[in-house]
């Protein structure tokens, strides 16, 4: 069974704080993809990584994909209250979308 | 419409009812995907559909829920019998092929 685990599971944090949320598995994916997901809404994907080692910048956002593709990583640099939300991790296992178990952010003024 | 959009918002039902949970993908969007997030289980993937035909339906939790879509567009989750442990948020997205995932804003089933 592929399976995705995130950590830390929670992250209290004060603004300006930089912080990183992991992503493993002991699978191999063709690509993993991140998401984030507020009260009441449904994830809204925030990037795709494809390459093993790829890394890839969304404004104060580091996203990295692990050279073997098992696990991936989210930075986020100086980070906001807007940043306040649940991050997921997702990919294609076998006929199946697989979702991280998630890390609920909360970004204190 | 402009997104996906689900229907109802909110459902309340007893135990051992059953409910039809509906949702509108994105037009010619040929993808439709079915999740469960609840708080113990994280988002759960239930199902999904290239046009009509799921390939692997072996995600669903029980022979009490099935899920249909016609027409390649609205497709329907049903659950029979309905269990307290059925509570939990249902969410639908939708995507052109295999890219991006756009999500619906859910329905939230509670069984009391």
């Amino acid at each position: 069974t592929q399976l995705l685990e995130q950590s830390p599971q929670f992250l209290s944090i004060q603004e300006g704080e930089n912080l990183t949320v992991y992503c493993n598995s002991s699978s191999v994916f063709s690509s993993l993809q991140w998401y984030r997901q507020e009260p009441g809404e449904g994830p809204v994907l925030l990037v795709t990584v494809v390459t093993g080692g790829e890394v890839k910048k969304l404004k104060r956002l580091t996203f990295q994909f692990g050279d073997a593709r098992k696990d991936s990583s989210l930075h986020i640099t100086a980070a906001q209250t807007g940043d306040t939300g649940l991050y997921l991790c997702g990919g294609w296992g076998t006929y199946k979308y697989i979702f991280g178990t998630g890390t609920r952010l909360k970004v204190l003024a | 419409g402009a997104g996906v959009s689900q229907s109802p918002s909110n459902k309340v039902t007893e135990k051992g009812k059953d409910v039809e949970l509906r949702c509108d993908p994105i037009s010619g969007h040929t993808a439709l995907y079915w999740y469960r997030q609840s708080l113990g289980q994280g988002l759960e993937f239930l199902i999904y559909f290239q046009g009509n035909s799921a390939p692997d339906k072996s995600g669903l939790p029980s022979d009490r829920f099935s899920a249909e879509r016609t027409g390649g567009s609205v497709s329907t989750l049903t659950i029979q019998r309905t269990q307290q442990e059925d509570s939990a948020v249902y969410l639908c997205a939708s995507s052109a092929e295999y890219n991006e995932q756009f999500f619906g804003p859910g329905t939230r089933l509670t069984v009391l």
